[in-house]
Order: C-alpha cells, then sequence, then structure tokens
C-alpha cells in the first residue's frame, strides 16, 4: 500500500507569490493534518481537516489556508510567501480525528527567496 | 508556539551504548509518541504511549509515559549505527474544545549521532 503522498518535493518560490502543496493520504483514511517544520525545530501544527471539513487550526496567519477534498486529499496553500514561510511542510494522515494511525510522508521542502 | 521541552539536544555515543532522552511540558498530555526523523523524510513513529505510567517496548526501544502525565522518556538499548537520526517527542494536548484534541505538540529534537 502507498503511504501519505506529497508534491512537489521540493519547491522555490518568490516573496510575495502564492504556493500550493498536495497531500494524498493512505487509502482508506479520512483525516489529513498538516505541519510545518522549520530547520533545526519540530513540526508545529497548522491545520486539521476530518471529513472534508476543518476540525483544528494552529497559530498560523489567515495567508495560510487548506482544504480537503472527497477524495480526503488535501491541498495547503500559502499566500504572500514570506522568507520565514520556508520550511519542510508535512502532512500526516490517520484514520479518525485522533493520532491512532498518525501517519506523515515524505514532505515539501519550501524556499522563499 | 508551544513546544516540549526534550533533552539532551544532541548526544554523541559509541555503538552498543545505552541511550536515554526525555521531554516534559507544563502541560497535561493524554497521549505521548516518539519519533524518528532521517534526513528528508517525515518523522516515523517508534512508539505510543496512551496511559499515565505505562511502559512499552519496541525491540530496543523502551518508552514510559510519566504519571504525571507531564513527562515521558525514550531508551534505546546497545544502540547500532542506523539508530543514528533525530528524535522527537510529541503529545497530544487533553483540552476541553474540538478540533484541538487532535494536533500533536513536539518538542525541538534530540540529534544522535554515533563516533565512528
Amino acid at each position: 500500500d502507498a503511504g501519505v503522498t506529497q508534491s512537489p518535493t521540493h519547491l522555490i518560490k518568490t516573496r510575495g507569490q502564492h504556493v500550493t502543496l498536495r497531500c494524498s493520504p493512505i487509502s482508506g483514511h479520512k483525516s489529513v493534518s498538516w505541519y510545518q517544520q522549520v530547520l533545526g525545530q519540530g513540526p508545529q501544527f497548522i491545520f486539521q481537516y476530518y471529513e472534508k471539513e476543518e476540525r483544528g487550526r494552529g497559530n498560523f496567519p489567515d495567508r495560510f489556508s487548506a482544504r480537503q477534498f472527497p477524495n480526503y486529499s488535501s491541498e495547503l496553500n500559502v499566500n504572500a510567501l514570506l522568507l520565514g514561510d520556508s520550511a519542510l511542510y508535512l502532512c500526516a494522515s490517520s484514520l479518525g480525528q485522533g493520532v491512532w494511525g498518525y501517519t506523515f510522508g515524505s514532505g515539501t521542502r519550501l524556499t522563499v527567496v | 508556539g508551544q513546544q516540549l521541552n526534550q533533552s539532551p539536544q544532541s548526544m554523541f555515543i559509541q555503538e552498543g551504548e545505552d541511550v536515554s532522552m526525555n521531554c516534559t511540558s507544563s502541560s497535561i498530555f493524554n497521549t505521548w509518541l516518539w519519533y524518528k526523523q532521517d534526513p528528508g523524510e517525515g518523522p516515523v513513529l517508534l512508539i505510543a504511549l496512551y496511559k499515565a505510567g505505562e511502559l512499552t517496548s519496541n525491540g530496543r526501544l523502551t518508552a514510559q509515559f510519566g504519571i504525571t502525565r507531564k513527562d515521558s522518556f525514550l531508551n534505546i538499548s546497545a544502540s547500532i549505527p542506523s539508530d543514528v537520526g533525530i528524535y522527537f517527542c510529541a503529545g497530544q494536548l487533553l483540552s476541553g474544545s474540538g478540533g484541538s484534541n487532535y494536533k500533536l505538540t513536539f518538542g525541538k529534537g534530540t540529534l544522535l549521532t554515533m563516533n565512528p
């Protein structure tokens, strides 16, 4: 079975641009969560979606938004990129809303220049 | 954002040594998780703890959920070269609100390196 897949794997953007990151959960998983991992730090929670609804939001500005599609895949959108948005963006999927079966993808490395 | 206090920040060890690392928080958690992250990869779950006082093993790894629900430790016995990497603790915060029940709060990680 395929694990959590994220695309693209690497991305370079210019300040002020917009970016869309994509995540496909493990088959059968209905929850997708997004995390930002800045170099040298642990992952920070951004969003959780379950059954296509936002179920949790971390302390991130409104420039960050996400959605979940009927097939449970998800997109993370970031507008007006700042240099400080450079990070590894991780997606995790789980069966339900809890942490049972919580599995991370390999992430998208975003560099803002 | 909030992060757990994880120590030590880094460790240099010899092959065959035992390793200990721990994580503390000012908040109560109802679940503790330990992950390992290799370069260019996402975190991989090593051990999950669901009850205060619980002691769980996974091969050479042993982890405990502190009785106060505010701490956890991870031990690795007889370390081998493939144990090198970054280890993260993560907790699920006990909260009365909705979606915030399900986020994970991570420590800053412990970098484990091995002397050749």
